[in-house]
Formats: C-alpha cells, sequence, structure tokens
C-alpha cells in the first residue's frame, strides 16, 4: 500500500541554518500529490505547500519543496531556520483523489 | 484564514461508555475527515465523509466508530463502546474538494479511556 517517510523524528538546528526535512514516499499510481502540514503548538495543523508536478518548485513562507517523482521524494527546505519555525512537520501523500495519508512527522526544534 | 472547531476539546470516559466528537467545519466545505493520533505516533486516517456517506475508511475505522452530519450541522464521530486503545486525540478536517484540496484542521479532542 502507499506509505510516507519521514526518517528523522526530531531535527535540532541553530537560528539561521538552513532547513532540510526529509520525505519520501510509495506509491504505485502516478498521479501521486504530496503536501507539507505544519502543526505548531496549541494551534492546527495547516496547510504549508503542495505539489503533484514533477521538479517543479514549490514555495510558501519560505519554505519550498520540489517532487521528485524519479526518487519518490518531497523534501522541505529553507535557507535560513527562524525561532518561529519550531514545530512539526508533517508530509502526506494523497492519489486517485483519496485522503491525505501523513507520515509519522517531524519535530523541528530551532534554538538561538 | 478558515476555522474548523472541534467540542470537546478534552474527554474523560470509563471504558465501554459511548462518546460522541463533534467538529464544526469550513461553512461552504463539502468534504469531512477524521484522524486519530495516539500519543508519540503519527496521525492515522480514518474516514472521509460526503454527502451523507462514507466516501472511504481505513481498518483503524471499526465496526464501534461511526459519523454523521445530520442536517448541515456538527460532523461527528461516535464510538460505542469505546475501549482503552481507543485514547488519542481526534482530529477533523474539511475540504471543498476532495483529496488534493487543502484539508483545514481543528485543534484536536483529546479523548481518554479509563
Amino acid at each position: 500500500g502507499d506509505s510516507v517517510t519521514q526518517k528523522e523524528g526530531l531535527v535540532t538546528l541553530t537560528e539561521g541554518l538552513p532547513v532540510m526535512l526529509n520525505c519520501t514516499y510509495q506509491t504505485i499510481y502516478s498521479n501521486a500529490f504530496l503536501f507539507w502540514y505544519v502543526h505548531y503548538l496549541n494551534e492546527s495543523p495547516r496547510l504549508l505547500l503542495k505539489s503533484s508536478t514533477d521538479n517543479k518548485r514549490t514555495e510558501h513562507q519560505g519554505f519550498h519543496a520540489t517532487l521528485h517523482k524519479s526518487s519518490s521524494s518531497f523534501h522541505l527546505q529553507k535557507s535560513s531556520a527562524q525561532l518561529s519555525d519550531s514545530a512539526l512537520y508533517y508530509c502526506a501523500l494523497s492519489r486517485n483523489n483519496n485522503a491525505p495519508r501523513f507520515g509519522a512527522g517531524t519535530k523541528l526544534s530551532v534554538k538561538p | 484564514g478558515p476555522k474548523v472547531l472541534q467540542i470537546p476539546s478534552h474527554q474523560i470516559i470509563d471504558m465501554g461508555q459511548m462518546v460522541t466528537l463533534n467538529c464544526d467545519p469550513v461553512s461552504n466545505h463539502l468534504y469531512f475527515y477524521w484522524y486519530k493520533q495516539i500519543l508519540g505516533q503519527q496521525m492515522e486516517f480514518l474516514v472521509n465523509f460526503y454527502n451523507g456517506k462514507v466516501m472511504e475508511k481505513s481498518k483503524l475505522f471499526k465496526d464501534q466508530f461511526s459519523v454523521e452530519r445530520p442536517d448541515g450541522s456538527y460532523f461527528t464521530l461516535k464510538i460505542q463502546p469505546t475501549a482503552l486503545e481507543d485514547s488519542a486525540v481526534y482530529f477533523c478536517a474539511s475540504s471543498l474538494v476532495r483529496g488534493t484540496d487543502t484539508q483545514y484542521f481543528g485543534p484536536g479532542t483529546r479523548l481518554l479511556v479509563l
């Protein structure tokens, strides 16, 4: 079946350093739609960005990700981490218009 | 932005009792979802609901679970009877279009079954 893998459970960074959170997925379907959701403490999870277009960079609020179907990856990146980026980040996969399935999540902790 | 509300925020009940979790979705949304997150684990899909029907469900959506949205009011998840393993945070979400559309999540209901 479909799956989403986020290998890092916790990423700890110093403010100002680049962010890269890994996401890989498995599906036999070619119409995969990938999402990144962010979940700040005491708030609701919300969409950060999404894509279904191969090799096209998607950007939002300083974060970017490129869907690479050849490697089944959708890594989330940011050039410079801020303290306010500390949160849980979920990668999710939808295909055939099914409800998105979420990865285990990566907790990003940005220190001064 | 659009908000999804969930009532109650916390619920403690005894095993075997019935519980109803309520979700007030975004007003013009048509698709509704429940996800379950056990402490320290990932958010798992339970069910997708549209036009009065379950469109899709996972194996976690046991026979003891049911969903409905009577007359456009709250979208509810009912568990009857509850079991210890039902203890989790339950997130409701809604979207205008199915699958690839942005989902708007509520803050979750923390359910503890004793």
